[in-house]
C-alpha cells in the first residue's frame, strides 16, 4: 500500500528536550514537506525538500531542524529552542514541479509538558 | 509576503443547503489552486486543483470551485451537502515563481445538520 507514514501519533515530552518527528513516504516522490497545524490556524509551512540532501526553510523555521539523506525520509527535530512546541505536525510529499498535488501523512501530535 | 484568505471560520448549514466557501489569495504571478478537506480522524486529502485552462473544476463528491483571475479567487461550491460533508475545508496556493511550497488559508470548519 503506497503512503506516508508518520510515527508515532501522539507523542509527549518534557520541555527542554529536543524530539525527532518520523516521516516516510514509498510513494517515490521527489519533493517532501512539513507543515504545522494550530487550531484556527490553518498549515504553516515549516520546512521543505524538493531533493535529497536539499531543503528550504518555510514560513516557521526557527526552533526546527530537517534532514534529507534519502528519497523517502525527511525526519524533523524539534528542538529545545522552539518556543511553542506542541502542536499537530503533518508531513506530505509530492512528485515535485509545480502541478503536483501534495499528498499527506496521518500526522504527530506532539504535547510538551 | 504571499497569503491566502478564507473568509468563514465556521459555516453551519441544514442537509440539502447549498455550500459555497470564499478563498482569495494575494498577487504573486502565476498560481495552482487547490482546495484540501479534512475529515474528523481522516487525513487531509485532495478535494481539486486548478492549474490551467476551464476556471470551473470539478473535484470529488460533488465539489467545485471557480477561478477568477480579476477577483484572485478560487470559492469552493457545491449545490446540495450531505452530514458526511462535515469536515474542515482549507484553500491552498502554490506561487510558481516560488517552489512547489503550499500557503494555506486558516481552514473553515464545516457543520451539517441532517
Amino acid at each position: 500500500d503506497g503512503g506516508i507514514t508518520q510515527s508515532p501519533k501522539y507523542l509527549f515530552r518534557k520541555e527542554g528536550q529536543n524530539v525527532t518527528l518520523s516521516c516516510e513516504q514509498n510513494l517515490n516522490h521527489d519533493a517532501m514537506y512539513w507543515y504545522r497545524q494550530d487550531p484556527g490556524q490553518g498549515l504553516r509551512l515549516i520546512y521543505y525538500s524538493q531533493i535529497v540532501n536539499d531543503f528550504q526553510k518555510g514560513d516557521i523555521a526557527e526552533g526546527y531542524s530537517v534532514s534529507r539523506e534519502k528519497k523517502e525520509s525527511f525526519p524533523l527535530t524539534v528542538t529545545s529552542a522552539q518556543k511553542n512546541p506542541t502542536a499537530f505536525y503533518l508531513c506530505a510529499s509530492s512528485r515535485g514541479g509545480p502541478f503536483n498535488e501534495q499528498f499527506f501523512g496521518p500526522g504527530t501530535r506532539l504535547t510538551v509538558l | 509576503a504571499q497569503s491566502v484568505s478564507q473568509h468563514n471560520h465556521h459555516v453551519i448549514l441544514s442537509e440539502a443547503a447549498s455550500l459555497e466557501l470564499g478563498c482569495n489569495y494575494s498577487y504573486g504571478g502565476t498560481v495552482n489552486l487547490f482546495w484540501y478537506v479534512q475529515y474528523p480522524g481522516q487525513h487531509l486529502q485532495l478535494l481539486l486543483k486548478y492549474f490551467s485552462g476551464d476556471p470551473l473544476v470539478k473535484g470529488i463528491k460533488g465539489f467545485e470551485a471557480e477561478f477568477i483571475k480579476s477577483k484572485f479567487s478560487f470559492n469552493l461550491r457545491k449545490p446540495s451537502v450531505q452530514w458526511s460533508d462535515t469536515a474542515e475545508y482549507f484553500c491552498a496556493v502554490n506561487y510558481q515563481k516560488a517552489g512547489t511550497a503550499l500557503i494555506f488559508g486558516k481552514g473553515t470548519t464545516l457543520s451539517v445538520s441532517s
